[in-house]
């Protein structure tokens, strides 16, 4: 399953599945992205990140995917398991700076 | 490690009461601290960064007078909530930023989180 831009804030997969969560920046300054989960109720935790001279950095059942021209970037989950379902969200950092800029999220629900 | 925490978890409070909201780094010391807000269903949006024997920087439309920021030590800082209205019912996040040797480390490691509610 996939989502769309910023239009879709909820993604429903199949246990099992690949997810592709998608987000856009508008900052061309930002240097540093991000990937965070929240469970409902708790803090964000970190899942990945990747600096801008990267296209494509892989975790452990994770991947994100930066693409500088159209200031896109993707989270993609392996095999998505019940234990995924959070909301997801993208933030992007400036070269100068500390301080992050969050995306919407994206609501994941993975079904057994 | 790394670990932020927050206290407390949950409050209610009455409408014209102040409150006050803890953030510490239990393992790490953060001369750079961070104060969010989030309703339900939206992202964070950073209402001040706390900085260590100064000042906190707010985020333009955060009112400074109602929301107090206290950076007293390199492992606490506090947001207090005064003259509460029910509008300011919330999550409110902080995050902190190791301060490692000579050099600054910008990731932010995040706490658990306040559920404030204003009756």
């Amino acid at each position: 399953g996939e989502s769309v831009g910023l239009h879709l804030p909820t993604l429903s997969v199949q246990e099992g599945d690949n997810s592709i969560i998608n987000c856009a920046y508008s900052n061309s300054a930002s240097d540093y992205f991000i990937w965070y989960k929240q469970e409902s109720g708790k803090g964000p935790q970190f899942i990945i990140d990747i600096r801008s001279n990267m296209d494509k950095r892989q975790g452990q059942r994770v991947t994100v995917l930066l693409n500088k021209t159209v200031k896109h970037l993707s989270l993609q989950i392996a095999a998505t398991q019940p234990g995924d379902s959070a909301v997801y969200f993208c933030a992007e950092r400036e070269t100068s700076g500390s301080r992050l800029t969050f995306g919407e999220g994206t609501q994941l629900t993975v079904n057994p | 490690g790394a670990v932020v925490s927050q206290h407390p978890s949950r409050v209610i409070c009455k409408s014209g009461t102040s409150v006050k909201i803890e953030c510490r780094s239990l393992d790490f010391q953060a001369t750079t601290m961070f104060w969010y807000r989030q309703f339900p269903k939206k992202s964070l949006m950073l209402m001040a960064t706390s900085n260590e024997g100064s000042k906190a920087t707010y985020e333009q439309g955060v009112e400074k007078d109602k929301f107090l920021i206290n950076h007293a030590s390199l492992t606490l800082s506090t947001l207090t909530v005064t003259s509460a209205h029910p509008e300011d019912s919330s999550f409110y996040i902080c995050s902190a930023i190791p301060h490692r040797g000579g050099s600054l480390n910008y990731e932010q490691y995040f706490g658990p989180g306040t559920r404030l509610t204003v009756t």
